[in-house]
């Protein structure tokens, strides 16, 4: 079974700040794929990054970059600079091949304060 | 940008009455998924379809669900007698593949059950 833990119920920062999200995944799988997605306050999932199990390189993308840890089964997500737009729900999810569920964790809130 | 659009955005329904939510996937996407948010908790996955048969569904999706595509544009949730315990949000999704490929979700029908 597949597991995805994100430990931080809520992050409260002020704008400019760096933050970063944490997440934990458990699987038994040797193939395995990880997300991000953002949930803003108007309530819709928005994707924001895939990575594969094979590919332990580090993504940036903007003011966003991500960490892959196989060591340490982390997919760990890093916001630079935040800001007040960057406030929403953020969702660590995981999916492995042979089945089509996203797994998801439950969540971390994101409050930027200006 | 193709999007994944989801009617009604909020359904307010009876217990025992039967709801069908709609979807209509990204339109070269093959793979199509149904997922619920009770309020403030995780996102769980539902149902998975593909080729016009589910293909994978969790202990969630019991015989009070169906799911069809029934003109080849359209998905479609139906919930045959809702109790209470059914009021979420819930979300539609595609993909072009499975478990590899990042899912496209559409903004959600928020479902309240009275």
């Amino acid at each position: 079974a597949q597991k995805v833990t994100q430990a931080q119920t809520e992050i409260s920062v002020v704008e400019k700040e760096d933050v970063t999200l944490d997440c934990v995944y458990e699987t038994r799988d040797t193939t395995y794929y990880l997300f991000w997605y953002k949930q803003p306050p108007s309530g819709e999932l928005v994707f924001l990054i895939r990575r594969n199990s094979f590919d332990e390189q580090n993504e940036i993308s903007g003011r966003y970059s991500w960490n892959f840890q196989k060591s340490t089964s982390s997919f760990n997500f890093t916001i630079t600079a935040s800001q007040v737009v960057d406030s929403a729900v953020y969702f660590c999810a995981l999916s492995v091949t042979g089945r089509r569920a996203l797994t998801f964790g439950s969540g971390t809130r994101l409050q930027v304060q200006p | 940008e193709p999007e994944v659009t989801q009617t009604p955005s909020h359904q307010v329904t009876q217990m025992g009455q039967e709801v069908i939510l709609r979807c209509v996937p990204i339109s070269n996407h093959l793979y199509f998924y149904w997922y619920r948010q009770i309020l403030g908790q995780k996102v769980e996955f539902l149902v998975s379809f593909y080729n016009n048969e589910i293909s994978e569904k969790s202990e969630i999706f019991d015989d009070q669900f169906s799911v069809e595509r029934p003109d080849g544009l359209n998905f479609t949730l139906k919930i045959r007698s809702t109790k209470l315990e059914d009021s979420a949000m819930y979300f539609c999704a595609s993909s072009w593949a499975s478990a590899s490929y990042e899912q496209y979700f559409g903004p959600g029908t928020r479902l309240t059950v009275t």
